[in-house]
């Protein structure tokens, strides 16, 4: 069965440091997420990305943040400058054209020192 | 602007006792509404989703939810509980052509012997 796959399941990086979390969507999707969820808080969404562009973007979502699909099956979430307060869970998920359930993967658990 | 209440961040049943995991909403447009389920260390997994067709939803493992509109509510039932239903349960609402999903704060279901 297809699955939302996201690499790697665990950072560790120092306060100020660029990320990269990585996430390879279902093949046939075309819509793609990235959701956070902090230690004990609920998840919340990030960003949604449609047509190689940002269909959304929440509060969180600020100019730290970015997110490309570089080469058709990748889509990647960069923080720029890290703080402590990106520790958090972070969850990827794609969605199909028809239908409107999204698929997450895993997540990949950040954690700022 | 949606959002979404669980009443209980956690209920503690029996083994083969009724689980009720009870979600309201607010949403100024139709909603699609979702629960999906955590289990320790893995990612949101959909246990089923109302998207306007019967308002009695089954899912899988044995969960079903009725979208009661009247009440603006959508709660998540399993007659009888399993050890393996030990989990955390998400409900979401996002609108018919929305992106993003709006997640309560999530239930930990406790299941005992």
């Amino acid at each position: 069965e297809p699955e939302v796959t996201q690499t790697p399941s665990h950072q560790v990086t120092q306060m100020g440091q660029e990320v990269i979390l990585r996430c390879v969507p279902i093949s046939n999707h075309l819509y793609f997420y990235w959701y956070r969820q902090i230690l004990g808080q609920k998840v919340e969404f990030l960003v949604s990305f449609y047509n190689n562009e940002i269909s959304e973007k929440s509060e969180i979502f600020d100019d730290q943040f970015s997110v490309e699909r570089p080469d058709g099956s990748n889509f990647t979430l960069k923080i720029r400058s890290t703080k402590l307060e990106d520790s958090a869970m972070y969850f990827c998920a794609s969605r199909a054209d028809r239908g409107n359930e999204q698929f997450f993967g895993p997540g990949t658990r950040l954690t700022v020192l | 602007a949606q959002s979404v209440t669980q009443l209980g961040s956690h209920v503690s049943v029996s083994e083969g006792a009724l689980v009720l995991l009870r979600c309201n909403y607010s949403s100024s447009v139709p909603p699609y509404l979702f629960w999906y389920v955590q289990y320790p260390n893995q990612g949101l997994q959909l246990l089923l989703k109302y998207t306007s067709a019967a308002t009695l939803v089954k899912g899988i493992n044995g969960f079903e939810a009725e979208f009661k509109k009247s009440e603006t509510s959508f709660h998540l039932t399993k007659p009888s509980a399993h050890m393996s239903d030990a989990a955390e349960y998400f409900c979401a609402v996002s609108s018919e052509y929305g992106n993003k999903l709006v997640f309560g704060a999530g239930t930990i279901l406790r299941v005992k012997s």
